[in-house]
């Protein structure tokens, strides 16, 4: 079955840096979506790509779909204690009024103040 | 509103117990899902409605019984579950836009 590639599994940073993370598939999907999930609730939606080469920002957050459809980034700039918690890729076909997300395995993000 | 809500938030049962986890959203969607997720790992797809049928089931046991009421409402009954069935249970919908409930927290004794 279809498979996300999500890397880095795990990040320890310090208050301020700059974060990057990333996904690839070996197929090709017609959405992008990223999540931030912390410990006991839902995945919230911070991102959604929708078009091949899209660059969108969402405040200190920027996201792009990658041209072959297969690959998409997400990053944070100058990071604060509050973005720690696990991000998650997950790519997306739309098939009539349903969609099936495939998932990345996660990126733990731990901030340092 | 653009909330999926989920109820009840925490719920503890015995395996010989028989309850029922309910989701709402008054997005228009009308593609509405259940996802199981465990401890550090991702959601894994159980049910998809699409306009209120039942879609896809992904091998699920038959100890999980979902339910469609309306295109607003979706329930997942619960009976003779197993320890191993402890884990977030989360409800989804999609149309434009693909949104998460809060999820509940089941622990099964």
């Amino acid at each position: 079955g279809q498979q996300l590639n999500q890397s880095p599994q795990s990040m320890f940073i310090q208050e301020g840096e700059d974060v990057s993370m990333n996904c690839t598939s070996s197929s090709i999907f017609n959405t992008w979506l990223w999540y931030k999930q912390d410990p006991g609730e839902g995945p919230v939606l911070l991102i959604a790509l929708y078009k091949a080469g899209e660059l969108t920002s969402n405040g200190r957050l920027t996201a792009q779909f990658g041209i072959t459809r297969k690959d998409s980034f997400l990053n944070i700039s100058a990071s604060i204690p509050s973005d720690v918690g696990i991000y998650f890729c997950a790519g997306l076909n739309y098939g009539g009024s349903q969609g099936n997300l495939i998932f990345g395995k996660g990126t733990k993000l731990s901030v340092k103040p | 509103d653009t909330e999926v809500t989920q109820t009840p938030k925490h719920l503890v049962m015995g395996m010989t117990n028989k309850k029922s986890l309910k989701c709402e959203q008054h997005m228009g969607h009308r593609a509405m899902y259940w996802y199981k997720q465990k401890a550090k790992k991702p959601p894994e797809l159980m049910f998809v409605y699409s306009y209120e049928k039942l879609s896809i089931n992904e091998s699920v046991p038959s100890r999980f019984s979902p339910e469609c009421p309306n295109s607003s409402l979706l329930n997942l009954h619960l009976h003779a579950l197993q320890p191993e069935d402890s884990a977030l249970y989360l409800c989804a919908s999609s149309g434009i836009g693909y949104t998460f409930g809060s999820g509940t927290r089941l622990t099964v004794v």
